[in-house]
């Protein structure tokens, strides 16, 4: 069965360093998302993305965020000058269309900020 | 504003039903959705019922929806402790995101 795959599975970085989260999503979906979920909190949704543009970002997506669709298959989240804050379980997803909004997500990369 | 709420913990002996719970504010929701997360792994799509439906049966899964109270539910038939795992409600808000809740963590014991 296809699937969205993520890494690193796990990262450790330094409180003001850069991180690159990477994702390929599955070859036939046109929709990408990036949620995260802080430990003991909820998923929150971070970023929609369509047609090589953002379609819709949360407050959480300030400008110390981007996405990007670098070739054909990878999609990646950046986090500029990360915070302690920002360590979570960052969650990629996929669709095929939005019309029912079925999202198959990865496994997750785990980001630990110290 | 967009919220969806659930019990944090369910414990149940195999064999036996699991019924667990979701409530959301918005009414304007198109779809609702049940995800399992095991460990260590990633949001595993369940089944998702659309706001018009009441009712959604598949294999041991039912999801009954009450739209009036804004109340959804999953109910796992013949439970299994495979089904152990956190149990996420979300609902579709637009055609872009999800609002999830904060997780049913289900035990199933022997």
């Amino acid at each position: 069965e296809p699937e969205v795959t993520q890494t690193p599975s796990h990262q450790v970085t330094q409180m003001g360093q850069e991180v690159i989260l990477r994702c390929v999503p599955i070859s036939n979906h046109l929709y990408f998302y990036w949620y995260r979920q802080i430990l003991g909190q909820k998923v929150e949704f971070l970023v929609s993305f369509y047609n090589n543009e953002i379609s819709e970002k949360s407050e959480i997506f300030d400008d110390q965020f981007s996405v990007e669709r670098p070739d054909g298959s990878n999609f990646t989240l950046k986090i500029r000058s990360t915070k302690l804050e920002d360590s979570a379980m960052y969650f990629c997803a996929s669709s095929r269309d939005p019309g029912a909004n079925v999202l198959t997500f990865g496994a997750g990369s785990r980001l630990t900020v110290l | 504003g967009e919220d969806v709420e659930q019990s944090l913990f369910l414990s149940v002996r195999e064999g036996d039903s699991s019924v667990i719970n979701c409530t959301y504010t918005d009414s304007s929701s198109t779809y609702l959705y049940w995800y399992k997360q095991e460990p260590g792994a990633g949001l595993q799509l369940l089944t998702y019922i659309f706001s018009n439906m009441d009712m959604k049966q598949d294999q041991r899964l039912t999801v009954l929806l009450n739209k009036k109270d804004k109340h959804l539910s999953l109910r796992i038939a013949d439970t299994q402790t495979g089904d152990s795992a956190i149990y996420f409600c979300a609902e579709s808000i637009g055609t872009d995101k999800l609002i999830f809740g904060t997780g049913t963590r289900l035990q199933v014991f022997p």
